[in-house]
């Protein structure tokens, strides 16, 4: 079947240091791949996509993700993490040639002083 | 927001009574997307348009019916609203099947 997993729940970095969230999807081709983030009240906002091309894309507000075909992984990180990044991250996946946008069940992100 | 509103923002209503939220959408985007964010599940989509008067159901559409008569407005309605229906809902919109959506601020429905 056809999904997305966010292994992570909840994960806590301490300010300053690096992060990393997990994606992994089931497609049988690679399909569009995106990043959103969602502040407590908030919409969801795109931090950044993947259609095709250089496997490293960047993103808003420092962060960025790496596609991983043989991997079937499109993982989100950022170098230094700030406060300001303590949200709800989504990553969501678009079949190719199909209308649907399937989304993940989100990883929570706390950041430690 | 990218011109998309939602309307009500927050709806409290009873147990077996019709509810219609709707979508609106300024910028001529083909598809349009109703989701539902409970604790737990993410965003679990509920219908989805490709066009005018062309829907099609998504993973939870039980207890949901949409209609798109034109294309700048998406409605969502519970026939008969239950408890299990109390959740956030989000519109959203993109322009092709290869482009990012873009998100309403959600309608909070509570059901009584």
């Amino acid at each position: 079947a056809q999904s997305v997993t966010q292994p992570d729940i909840h994960i806590t970095v301490s300010e300053g240091a690096s992060l990393e969230l997990r994606c992994n999807y089931s497609y049988g081709a690679t399909p569009y791949l995106f990043w959103y983030v969602q502040s407590p009240g908030q919409g969801l906002q795109l931090l950044l996509k993947y259609f095709s091309g250089d496997t490293l894309v960047q993103g808003i507000k420092g962060f960025e993700a790496e596609f991983k075909r043989s991997q079937s992984s499109f993982n989100l990180r950022k170098p230094s993490v700030h406060w300001s990044d303590a949200a709800e991250y989504f990553c969501a996946v678009g079949p190719q040639g199909r209308s649907t946008l399937t989304f993940g069940k989100g990883t929570m992100l706390l950041v430690s002083p | 927001d990218a011109g998309i509103t939602q309307s009500p923002r927050h709806k409290v209503t009873e147990t077996g009574t019709p509810v219609t939220l709707r979508c609106h959408q300024t910028e001529n985007h083909r598809y349009m997307y109703w989701y539902r964010q409970d604790p737990g599940h993410g965003l679990r989509l509920i219908h989805y348009s490709y066009g005018v008067k062309d829907t099609d159901k998504g993973e939870v559409s039980d207890g949901y019916s949409v209609s798109r008569s034109k294309t700048e407005d998406f409605l969502l309605t519970l026939e008969s609203a239950t408890s299990s229906q109390t959740s956030v809902y989000f519109c959203a919109a993109r322009q092709g099947m290869n482009t990012e959506a873009f998100f309403g601020q959600g309608t909070r429905l509570t059901v009584v």
